[in-house]
C-alpha cells in the first residue's frame, strides 16, 4: 500500500462548479497535511496546509481533514479554466520529511 | 526576494557521464530538500539537510548519487556514472523552522532541472 494515495484522474469539471480532490494516507501518526498545485512543465507551489482535523478554508479552496478516516480533500469553489493542473497531496511522514501522492489531475472547461 | 534557483534548467547527458545539479535555497532557511520526479514513481525524496548537514538520504537511489551542502546558500547533487533511468525532473525545495506550521514548514521548490540521459 502507497503511503500516500490519490485517484490520477482526470476529473473533469465545467467552469463554476466545484471541484473535489481526495486523498487517503497509511501513517497514522502524520500531523501535517498540504496540498500543493503543479501546472505542466512548472514546479509544485503550496495553496493550502491543514494540521487539525475540520475545514479549512481559503478563499475560493477548502482543505478538509479526517484523521480517523485517515483523509484529506480539498474542494476547489467555482472552478476556473486557470485551475486545470495536477493537485499533489503531501503527508508529513516524521519531522520535516514530506510524502507525495501521485496527483491528480484536474481539467476544468469553460 | 528570490526564490530556490536551480541550475542547470535542462541537461543531457550521454550515458556513463557525470551529471552535477546546482541549488541555492532562499536565504534564511534552514532546511534543504532534493526530490526527483518521474511520471511513474511521481515525486520523491532523495535526501534533505538541516543547517548543511545530511539528515536522512533513505531515498538516494542508489550509489552514484551523492548530494553535499557545503554551506548555506548553495548544494549540489551529483549523479556518477548517470543512466538512462535517471531521465527525470530534479527538485529542489527549501523551508524555514521559523514558521507557524509544526514540524514541517512550508517547502518552496525550486523551477527544477529536467535531465535526459541518453
Amino acid at each position: 500500500q502507497k503511503e500516500v494515495e490519490q485517484n490520477s484522474g482526470p476529473l473533469s469539471v465545467p467552469e463554476g462548479a466545484i471541484a473535489s480532490l481526495n486523498c487517503t494516507y497509511s501513517d497514522r501518526g502524520s500531523q501535517s497535511f498540504f496540498w500543493y498545485r503543479q501546472y505542466s512543465g512548472k514546479s509544485p507551489e503550496l495553496i493550502m496546509s491543514i494540521y487539525s482535523n475540520g475545514d479549512k478554508e481559503d478563499g475560493r479552496f477548502t482543505a478538509q481533514l479526517n484523521k480517523a478516516s485517515q483523509y484529506v480533500s480539498l474542494l476547489i469553489r467555482d472552478s476556473q479554466p486557470s485551475d486545470s493542473a495536477t493537485y499533489l497531496c503531501a503527508v508529513n511522514s516524521s519531522f520535516q520529511k514530506l510524502v507525495f501522492g501521485t496527483g491528480t489531475r484536474l481539467l476544468v472547461s469553460p | 526576494d528570490a526564490g530556490v534557483i536551480q541550475s542547470p534548467r535542462h541537461e543531457v547527458t550521454e550515458m556513463g557521464q557525470e551529471v552535477t545539479l546546482r541549488c541555492k535555497p532562499i536565504s534564511g532557511h534552514d532546511y534543504l530538500f532534493w526530490y526527483r520526479q518521474t511520471m511513474m514513481r511521481g515525486l520523491e525524496l532523495l535526501i534533505y539537510f538541516n543547517n548543511n548537514v545530511p539528515i536522512d538520504d533513505s531515498g538516494m537511489p542508489e550509489d552514484r548519487f551523492s548530494a553535499k551542502m557545503p554551506n548555506a546558500s548553495f548544494s549540489t547533487l551529483k549523479i556518477q556514472p548517470s543512466e538512462p533511468r535517471d531521465s527525470a525532473v530534479y527538485f529542489c525545495a527549501s523551508s524555514s523552522t521559523g514558521g507557524a506550521g509544526g514540524s514541517t514548514d512550508t517547502q518552496y521548490f525550486g523551477p527544477g532541472t529536467r535531465l535526459t540521459v541518453l
